[in-house]
């Protein structure tokens, strides 16, 4: 199966840690995305990558969120100091057009 | 700013029978609009779309309903089966690669 992957699956971190997430998309699509879904709520969209230029941040991305794509293949998801409103799912997409096909998430948990 | 939102958080229908999901949207700027599917501790998985040129979309047991003049969208599933059971959400895009903007869900519960 060459679907989108993400790693860790799941992952607690005390408030104020740093964390990095990995997703590795589809080989053959240009196009990665991320999002946010928390309990009760679609995906929100947080940043987008074509090849290895990072064309699109949400107003959601604030400061202590960074994400890079080096070399337009796998991207990482860091978010600094974390607060326990980062608590979510983080989820992956990459797409060739306008269908974007999902990793399983990250699920992050701050205590 | 909801853009797109899914009014009814569940839904429960028989074995079978069919399955009507709604979502309405405010962007006029949508040209694409996607159905997804979410079961528990996965990410969403992508059902079928639609063009905002067209006004039906068929593909087997899912068919998906456009109107564009009451920005309103609708999956149908016919027959229902039980693992059809799961989220489905509804988004829409602006251009080809765009973000996706998703509704909040309805739970469907197909019932043996």
């Amino acid at each position: 199966d060459t679907g989108v992957s993400q790693d860790p699956r799941h992952k607690i971190t005390k408030r104020g840690q740093n964390v990095t997430f990995r997703c590795d998309p589809i080989s053959e699509h240009n196009r990665l995305y991320w999002y946010r879904q928390t309990l009760g709520q679609g995906p929100e969209f947080l940043t987008y990558f074509q090849n290895e230029a990072q064309l699109e941040k949400s107003r959601l991305l604030s400061d202590r969120f960074s994400a890079e794509r080096p070399k337009g293949s796998f991207s990482t998801l860091e978010i600094q100091r974390t607060e326990q409103g980062d608590s979510a799912m983080y989820l992956c997409a990459s797409s060739p057009q306008y269908e974007q096909y999902f990793g399983p998430g990250t699920r992050l948990t701050v205590t | 700013d909801q853009q797109v939102k899914q009014n009814s958080p569940s839904l429960s229908v028989q074995e079978g029978r069919i399955s009507i999901l709604n979502c309405d949207y405010t962007n006029s700027m949508f040209d694409y609009f996607l159905w997804y599917k979410k079961y528990p501790a996965e990410g969403p998985t992508f059902l079928i779309s639609i063009s905002s040129i067209k006004d039906k979309n068929e593909d087997g047991r899912f068919t998906v309903f456009l109107n564009k003049s009451a920005k309103h969208l609708s999956l149908h599933i016919v027959p229902s089966q039980p693992g059809d059971s799961a989220v489905y959400f509804c988004a829409g895009a602006e251009t080809s690669g765009s973000r996706l903007t998703f509704g909040e869900g309805t739970q469907l519960t197909v019932n043996p």
